[in-house]
Parts: structure tokens; C-alpha cells; sequence
């Protein structure tokens, strides 16, 4: 059972905005930076949000992370066909001598 | 351009070892550390370990304690993930990535392609 909590599945239809949701504990999300990655078919995990709310150099401005006391969100905006994919939240976690933990993912469709 | 290089497929028996290489490239191996994370099929996203490749330190899952080493090579900015003792559900793709954090782990930003894992009799 994955630490930080995620819904399995999100859709929505091109130009629309998602939300998707990741869910932790004071150990976790509240006291450490939380990153999100973007894993298309049969490809391996690309960098999305850095540090809770960073976007990295050639991720567009579509893509938005935030935090809040034990939880954070990605956002993604103006949505297309190739946002298509599975998306995780991960974080550090103080607790049982320190270790990465990652949402169970979210599988995003575009309708 | 920053890049992460892995070995190739491998299959092993049960009980068998297997050690996955990682070639970095296009940046400075020891400002940053290593991450391993694997994916069993059709499953998310676990994590392995993290080694820093500026002191060697290591932190493991505890899930994995006992049977997995990360080490690097700072002569040739490659990492190393050796597991021992495999069983068939370790079969999964080990991705290494590289990690913010040198002194402790902070988060992946650059991704290996994989290498598919395969433990059966």
C-alpha cells in the first residue's frame, strides 16, 4: 500500500484543466519537498514539478504544483492528447530511518 | 546534455545476483547523487536506494536490507545497483536517476531508460 495517497484515474477532454491529488502525513509531504513525474507508455519517468512548485527548463507552463500542510496537487491546464499517461507525487519520508515514498500513480486519459 | 545510460536486459535464475550499471554524462558526477527506483509490471513506482557519489553514502528500503548494494566509480561517473538472492518478485525495470541531494536524498530530476530485470527458473 503506497504512502502518499493518489486517485487511480483522472480524465478529462482537450483544454481542460485536471487536478490531481496527493495525500501524506507530517513524516512526508509536510515536511519535505514534493516532486512529480510524468510516465508515458512504455517510456521512463520524466521530471515534471520540482521542490513542491519548481518546473524545469522544457516542461510548459501547463504543468503546476503546489503544496499545503500534508497534501499537494499537480495541475495541468489546457489539456492534450499527449498529456496522456501516468503521474506520480513522491517525497521523502522521516519516518523508519528515512525513505523515498511515491504515490500509487494516476492514470490521466484524455477523452 | 545531462544523461543516464543503463546496462542491458538481464535474465536470472532464483537465488542468482544481478548488477545493473548506470553512465552518467554531461554533468559533474559528484555534485549529485544516484537514486534506483524499480517498477515491478503493470505496477508504480519503488524505491530502492540512494547513494551520494561525493562521500559514498548509501540509504536503502528497508524492504530490500540485507540484499542490495549500491556503490559508484567516480573514475568512470557510473553507479552500480547489485541485488542478491533474487526472487521472481524482484522482476521488475531498475531505473537509476539522478538525485538533488548529496548529503541526503531530495528528489530525481534526470532518468535512466531502464533495464528489465527478469528472475525465473
Amino acid at each position: 500500500q503506497p504512502v502518499l495517497t493518489q486517485p487511480p484515474s483522472a480524465s478529462g477532454t482537450p483544454g481542460q484543466r485536471v487536478t490531481i491529488s496527493c495525500s501524506g502525513s507530517s513524516s512526508n509531504i509536510e515536511t519535505n519537498y514534493v516532486y512529480w513525474y510524468q510516465q508515458l507508455p512504455g517510456t521512463a519517468p520524466k521530471l515534471l514539478i520540482y521542490r513542491n512548485d519548481q518546473r524545469p527548463s522544457g516542461v510548459p507552463d501547463r504543468f503546476s504544483g503546489s503544496k499545503s500542510g500534508t497534501s499537494a496537487s499537480l495541475a495541468i491546464s489546457g489539456l492534450r492528447s499527449e498529456d496522456e499517461g501516468n503521474y506520480y507525487c513522491a517525497t521523502w519520508d522521516d519516518s523508519l530511518s528515512g525513505r523515498e515514498v511515491f504515490g500509487g500513480g494516476t492514470k490521466l486519459t484524455v477523452l | 546534455q545531462v544523461q543516464l545510460v543503463q546496462s542491458g536486459a538481464e535474465v536470472k535464475k532464483p537465488g542468482a545476483s544481478v548488477k545493473v550499471s548506470c553512465k552518467a554524462s554531461g554533468y559533474i558526477f559528484t555534485s549529485y547523487g544516484i537514486s534506483w527506483v524499480r517498477q515491478a509490471p503493470g505496477q508504480g513506482l519503488e524505491w530502492v536506494g540512494w547513494i551520494s557519489a561525493y562521500n559514498g553514502n548509501t540509504k536503502n528500503a528497508q524492504t530490500l536490507q540485507g540484499r542490495v548494494t549500491l556503490t559508484t566509480d567516480t573514475s568512470t561517473s557510473t553507479a552500480y545497483l547489485e541485488l542478491r538472492t533474487l526472487r521472481s518478485d524482484d522482476t521488475a525495470v531498475y531505473y537509476c536517476a539522478r538525485d538533488d541531494g548529496i548529503l541526503k536524498p531530495l528528489g530525481m530530476d534526470v532518468w535512466g531508460q531502464g533495464t528489465t530485470v527478469t528472475v525465473s527458473s
